[in-house]
């Protein structure tokens, strides 16, 4: 079946750094990939997502491009800022027909710190 | 517009109870997600309405439950409570069309079960 795979964290970075966080897919067809965020005590928020190949999604300086040849979608920031430090999900929404089930990798705590 | 809301944000339950979440879609959404999110499993997929039908159910048992009303507001139902079903609640909406649209979603209900 379909799955996400991102990579464990947590992730420690210092202020003005630059992120990556890995994420690869299984999935048949061409299915939407997304990037939620979510703060401590909140519920998910959408940072970016890409519906097709080699489609760029990006939002308050994250970019993730969708890699259909290594079915990868991995998030990145050039500079993170102390108010960053969330938990990072990627999501997949399968290919064809009506539904809005969403696939979630594991989640990546990312801290930042001054 | 209002966001996604969801009440109660929390809840204390003993074991064999039953409670009722509550979920109100953005206005205009026609589909409503339910997700549950503990440490061990992380997010799962539990059920999506659209127009009062459910249209994708995950691989929960039978004690969780959820139905639709025609203005679209959602409730989800577990029935005969266990310890494993404290958890993060979280509904989603969107406008239904499916394949990669944005859902949205809400601060969560938490419930503890004791």
């Amino acid at each position: 079946g379909d799955s996400v795979t991102q990579m464990e964290g947590p992730v420690t970075l210092s202020e003005e750094a630059f992120l990556t966080i890995n994420c690869t897919y299984t999935a048949t067809g061409y299915p939407s990939l997304f990037w939620y965020v979510q703060y401590p005590g909140e519920g998910l928020q959408l940072l970016l997502k890409a519906t097709k190949a080699d489609d760029k999604g990006s939002n308050k300086g994250f970019e993730a491009t969708y890699r259909k040849e290594t079915t990868s979608f991995h998030l990145e920031k050039g500079s993170v800022q102390v108010s960053d430090s969330a938990v990072y999900f990627c999501a997949l929404s399968a290919f064809g027909g009506a539904t809005n089930k969403l696939i979630f990798g594991t989640g990546t705590l990312l801290a930042v710190q001054p | 517009k209002a966001g996604v809301t969801q009440t109660p944000r929390y809840l204390i339950k003993t074991r064999g109870q039953q409670v009722t979440l509550s979920c109100s879609p953005i206005s205009g959404h026609r589909s409503v997600s339910w997700y549950q999110q503990t440490p061990g499993q992380g997010l799962q997929f539990l059920f999506e309405y659209f127009s009062e039908t459910q249209r994708n159910k995950g691989n929960f048992p039978g004690r969780f439950s959820g139905r639709q009303f025609s203005n679209s507001r959602s409730e989800m139902n577990v029935s005969t409570l266990e310890l494993g079903d404290s958890a993060l609640y979280l509904c989603a909406s969107s406008s239904g069309t499916g394949g990669g649209e944005t859902q949205y979603f809400g601060p969560g209900t938490r419930l503890l079960v004791l």
